[in-house]
């Protein structure tokens, strides 16, 4: 059964430039969640989609935009890159747990260690 | 908002001692907590999690308890191997996310 994968494994670019990044989703799991781990920090939220929406938010600018595919796969784009953007950009997958919001346990994949210059 | 605290690290030990590591949380309503290991240059693998008050997580040796009237999440090991560096992360379940302690970096040497 595989597991969470991301691609591509590592991405170096320079400031201004925009960035995607993939992910597919553990087999039979419907919502993915994507993180920033900056260095030394732990995975802070960016969003979540579920049926192609996107469902909540985190704190982040809409310079971080994102997309779901109808086989539940997704993609992170970041527009505009800053030097502050760099960090490992996680992808978890889970199954959805009722319409009021929650998922069961979030599963990540190995991660996108983007570089910005 | 809700949050967790980890005890800073790193922690360093002799293989075969006994782990600690402390996680407390602040959350309104009743959160499910989870421990995740992070290997050099890897992504979280869940290494165990507790849904409701008092529940045990277990998992290859470490466990956690989840204690409602502390709000905590401690992390423990009978006997450490050197296989278990890495960092650790305490993270409590959100209506929609996780939100993750700073880490705990631990260092066993041979």
């Amino acid at each position: 059964d595989a597991g969470v994968t991301q691609s591509p494994t590592h991405l170096i670019k320079t400031r201004g430039q925009q960035v995607t990044l993939r992910c597919s989703p553990k087999s039979g799991h419907d919502t993915v969640s994507w993180y920033q781990q900056a260095l030394g920090q732990g995975p802070q939220f960016i969003f979540q989609y579920y049926e192609e929406e996107e469902r909540q938010r985190g704190n982040f600018p809409d310079r971080f935009s994102g997309h779901q595919f109808p086989n539940y796969s997704s993609e992170l784009n970041v527009n505009a890159l800053l030097l502050g953007d760099s960090a490992l950009y996680l992808c978890a997958s889970s199954l959805i747990a009722g319409l009021m919001g929650g998922t069961d346990t979030q599963y990540f994949g190995p991660g996108t260690r983007l570089t910005v210059l | 908002g809700d949050s967790v605290t980890q005890m800073e690290g790193p922690v360093t030990l002799s293989e075969e001692a006994f782990l600690t590591i402390n996680c407390t949380y602040t959350a309104t309503g009743y959160p499910s907590l989870f421990w995740y290991v992070q290997y050099p240059g890897e992504g979280l693998q869940l290494l165990l999690k507790a849904t409701k008050a008092d529940d045990k997580g277990s998992n290859k040796g470490f466990e956690a308890t989840y204690r409602k009237e502390t709000t905590s999440f401690h992390l423990e090991k009978g006997s450490v191997q050197v296989s278990d560096s890495a960092v650790y992360f305490c993270a409590l379940s959100g209506t929609y996310k996780y939100i993750f302690g700073t880490g705990t970096r631990l260092k066993v040497l041979a």
